[in-house]
């Protein structure tokens, strides 16, 4: 266990369904991000939260729509989802970054989301 | 636009060999570098890290070089073993960085065979 945990760590949904995927960090971070990686692509920064705030969309379609209560939690729903969003999607956290970063991100296991 | 990238998306090694996995980077004002291995069905885990002041950092078994005038990273393992047959990806740091967000490269697979 890294210390950042996802759920489910499998989903397979159809493309009118909604469904939620779960991140939980007690690592004491301030950062959550969520990383889509899908085959023989570089992974794709979607979200970027720090101390409870998004600081960062990178043009993600609005299918996909983070929350993030506190600085342990964070989620990313899913509603309408079309076949080629079917990725793995990794959920990772990191003390600030800057002059004292040191180790980068924590990342989960991730969930592998099929989308039929 | 800028990117981090890497050489050969395949490496084959033989148990025992050292290897060798290679990345450019294309942006100067990159500060930080970071190689993660990633096995199956797993996130990516932190192997070893350096700053832009430094050329050379060694850990248990790994290396990693950085060549600032070519804008090169390298992972250098020792003695390979089943274990590190994986995906390494680098990732870099370009400041300034309102996002906190790494920039990674696409991968090298690393396959050790007995």
């Amino acid at each position: 266990e890294t210390g950042v945990t996802q759920t489910p760590r499998h989903l397979v949904m159809g493309m009118t369904n909604k469904k939620s995927l779960k991140c939980e960090q007690h690592l004491g971070h301030n950062a959550m991000y969520w990383y889509k990686q899908s085959a023989k692509k570089p992974l794709e920064l979607m979200f970027v939260y720090n101390f409870k705030e998004q600081t960062e969309n990178n043009s993600v379609p609005s299918r996909f729509s983070p929350e993030c209560p506190n600085s342990s939690h964070l989620f990313l729903h899913l509603h309408t989802l079309q076949p080629e969003d079917s990725a793995l999607y990794l959920c990772a956290s990191s003390q600030e970054l800057g002059q004292g970063m040191k180790h980068g991100y924590t990342f989960g296991s991730g969930t592998r989301l099929t989308v039929v | 636009g800028e990117s981090v990238g890497l050489h050969l998306p395949t490496l084959s090694v033989q148990e025992g060999d050292n290897s060798i996995i290679n990345c450019a980077y294309s942006n100067s004002a990159s500060d930080y570098f970071i190689w993660y291995k990633q096995e199956s069905g797993k996130g990516p885990q932190f192997i070893i890290d350096i700053r832009s002041n430094m050329d050379k950092r060694q850990g248990q078994r790994v290396t990693v070089l950085l060549n600032k005038t070519v804008k090169h990273l390298s992972l250098q393992i020792a003695a390979t073993q089943p274990g590190d047959s994986a995906v390494y990806f680098c990732a870099e740091n370009i400041p300034p960085n309102s996002g906190y967000a790494l920039n990674f490269g696409k991968g090298t697979s690393l396959l050790v065979t007995p």
